[in-house]
């Protein structure tokens, strides 16, 4: 069984700010981790997806989230947040091929708000 | 590539009908799978199908039902639908079902 743990249902930051969105994940096998985004009444965007290789994975709007096996974690970063940042950000993970088992479990989302 | 379209992109029902929602994968991807997003539950898995086989299958009533056709296009099925039905239903493509694009969803309101 999977499941992924968002903390902070509601982040606020300055334009230029650090952006720093937390996700933990749990899993009895290697897992996929994933980053969408979702603007209002639009689908969900790729940010970024780890599978293996490089734990540090650099994603799209310059977005990267670095996994972490020991914590458990797959935060999502961004050195300056811009206005256009704004909207809510899913944390998802799902099963490494085996069992071809890929669905997504999704944490709650974040909603980021970014202040001018 | 053209991304993944799902049609209609918003619906209205009574309680009691049925609904077929339709999607269409990015061209060459062989697997579609369907979620829910709503208010309260937040997003959740439906179904995966892959070459015209359910090959996953969420923990939802059997009113859902979704197939796959042989150019990998998905419908998906709700029958008898109930207020709590009312959500966004995205649908999602992949190649092999590991990196999952999404459409832009079909709002569905039940009255």
């Amino acid at each position: 069984a999977q499941s992924v743990t968002q903390l902070g249902s509601h982040v606020s930051v300055s334009e230029g700010a650090l952006v720093l969105l937390r996700c933990n994940y749990s899993s009895s096998v290697p897992p996929y981790l994933f980053w969408y985004v979702q603007y209002p009444n639009q689908g969900l965007q790729l940010l970024l997806k780890y599978t293996t290789g490089a734990t540090l994975v650099k994603g799209i709007n310059g977005f990267e989230a670095e996994f972490k096996k020991s914590e458990t974690s797959f935060h999502l970063t961004k050195p300056s947040a811009h206005m256009s940042d704004a909207a809510e950000y899913f944390c998802a993970v799902s099963a490494t091929s085996g069992g071809s088992n890929y669905k997504l479990t999704f944490g709650k989302g974040t909603l980021l708000t970014v202040n001018p | 590539k053209a991304g993944v379209t799902q049609t209609p992109r918003y619906l209205i029902k009574t309680r009691g009908q049925q609904v077929t929602l339709s999607c269409s994968p990015i061209s060459g991807h062989r697997s579609v799978s369907w979620y829910q997003q709503t208010p309260g539950q937040g997003l959740q898995f439906l179904f995966e199908y892959f070459s015209e086989t359910q090959r996953n299958k969420g923990n939802f009533p059997g009113r859902f039902s979704g197939r796959q056709f042989s150019n990998s296009r998905s419908e998906m099925n709700v029958s008898t639908l109930e207020l709590g039905d009312s959500a966004l239903y995205l649908c999602a493509s992949s190649l092999y079902g590991d990196t999952q694009y999404f459409g832009p969803g079909t709002r569905l309101t039940v009255l």
